[in-house]
């Protein structure tokens, strides 16, 4: 069964320190997989994309790793700030089709206090 | 950038009554999507369409119709609604033909059926 699985359901930090977010899926044949970032009362906006291939990517704070093997990926975000405050959410799309359909996780709701 | 606007972020209507959400999205996409998300249970496909006048069924079509006239316009229309329909409703839409282009999201309509 393709599922996504994500941890921890939330999360609270201070401002300034470092945390990491993982996603652990079972989806095959695996296209990509990307981490969405959503606001409160905003909708999801993509923050990077993994293919196969990719090991780590980074997008300013943020830095993604992808484990084919072990099916797992994670998103870790350094030096926090108020900001980033939201709920983070894995996605993977299946197969090599335009039309392949996406696995969403639950999300993790990140808190970051000052 | 892209642009989905979600024609009402807030809505309150009675049960039995027909509801109409609207989408409209700038940017030639050929594909588009409904989507609702509930606390715990993340975002769950409801339709989508990959051309005008085309409706797929999503993972949970039952009680929704669609409805896709024009290429920038994607409806949801919840024939009688029901208490139980009351959720925060994401469009989003998407380029075809490339496979590692993101899905767009509107800011999403939170609608309270009472």
């Amino acid at each position: 069964k393709n599922q996504v699985e994500q941890s921890p359901q939330s999360l609270i930090i201070l401002e300034g320190k470092n945390c990491t977010l993982q996603c652990n899926y079972t989806v095959s044949p695996f296209s990509n997989l990307r981490w969405y970032k959503q606001d409160t009362g905003r909708g999801p906006v993509s923050l990077t994309i993994m293919t196969f291939s990719e090991n780590t990517k980074s997008n300013g704070r943020y830095t993604a790793t992808l484990d084919a093997d072990t099916k797992q990926s994670s998103l870790h975000i350094t030096a926090s700030q108020l900001s980033d405050s939201a709920s983070y959410i894995c996605v993977v799309r299946v197969g090599g089709s335009t039309l392949g359909r996406l696995y969403f996780g639950r999300g993790t709701q990140l808190t970051v206090w000052p | 950038d892209v642009k989905v606007t979600q024609s009402s972020r807030y809505l309150v209507k009675r049960t039995g009554e027909k509801v109409f959400l609207e989408c409209v999205q700038d940017m030639d996409h050929e594909n588009m999507f409904w989507y609702r998300q509930d606390p715990g249970l993340g975002l769950r496909l409801i339709y989508f369409s990959y051309d005008v006048k085309m409706k797929e069924k999503g993972d949970i079509p039952e009680g929704y119709s669609v409805s896709r006239e024009k290429k920038e316009r994607f409806s949801l229309i919840l024939e009688s609604a029901s208490t139980n329909q009351t959720s925060m409703y994401l469009c989003a839409s998407r380029r075809r033909q490339v496979i590692n282009q993101p899905q767009h999201f509107g800011d999403g309509t939170r609608l309270s059926i009472l």
